[in-house]
């Protein structure tokens, strides 16, 4: 168990419409990222926050934003859902801070299908 | 941007042999390299890590070894086990900001038979 939860664990859903999927990261983590899992593209970064600001920015379609809350839990908002937005959604934390930031602790993922 | 090329895509072994798995990228200024071992329905698990002033890091039974030349770096898992059966992925990270971005490979999956 890597301390990070991720909510819910599968969503079913139908193409146009909007879905929120929520992560919380370890205690103590600042930062938060998202990763995209689908056989097409392999893993994908998406986007990082870290403290409540955007850091770093992927892969990340238009249709997508996220945010990162001040108790630090963070929710990845897709909008105008595609078929090919079906997925593994994963959440991911790190300690962050002014210093190097590396090891990167992943959550068990929410699984995406849209029909 | 940075590429990460991983092989092989499948490797089947017996219980007890040694298992190797390839990744090269192509952005020299990539300096974290962490690989990752995923079980079915489960997310990503870092397992080991190095950096790019280290040439090799071993835990137990898993090493990494990193050329920064040639741009290449290898998982070595000896003597493996059935609990060893996952997909593992390499990543080789870029500065951004404080945090180090991962670009990850493809994957490798790993089969050890009993």
């Amino acid at each position: 168990d890597s301390g990070v939860t991720q909510t819910p664990k599968h969503l079913i859903t139908a193409t146009g419409q909007r879905v929120t999927l929520r992560c919380s990261p370890r205690s103590g983590d600042l930062s938060v990222y998202w990763y995209q899992q689908s056989l097409d593209q392999g893993l994908q970064f998406l986007i990082q926050y870290y403290n409540g600001e955007e850091r770093a920015k992927g892969n990340i379609l238009e249709r997508f934003s996220a945010q990162q809350f001040p108790d630090l839990h963070s929710e990845l908002n897709l909008s105008s859902l595609e078929l090919g937005d079906s997925a593994l959604y994963f959440c991911a934390s790190s300690v962050g801070g002014t210093g190097s930031t590396y090891e990167q602790y992943f959550g068990p993922g929410t699984r995406l299908t849209v029909t | 941007g940075e590429n990460v090329e991983q092989h092989p895509s499948t490797l089947s072994v017996q219980e007890g042999d040694s298992a190797v798995i390839k990744c090269t990228y192509s952005d020299s200024a990539s300096n974290y390299f962490p690989w990752y071992k995923q079980e079915l329905g489960k997310g990503p698990q870092l397992i080991i890590d190095i950096r790019s002033n280290v040439g090799e890091k071993k835990d137990q039974r898993i090493a990494v070894t990193l050329n920064k030349t040639a741009k290449h770096f290898s998982l070595h898992i000896t003597e493996t086990q059935p609990e060893d059966s996952a997909v593992y992925f390499c990543a080789a990270s870029l500065r951004s900001g404080g945090s180090y971005i991962p670009t990850f490979g493809r994957g490798t999956s790993l089969i050890v038979h009993p």
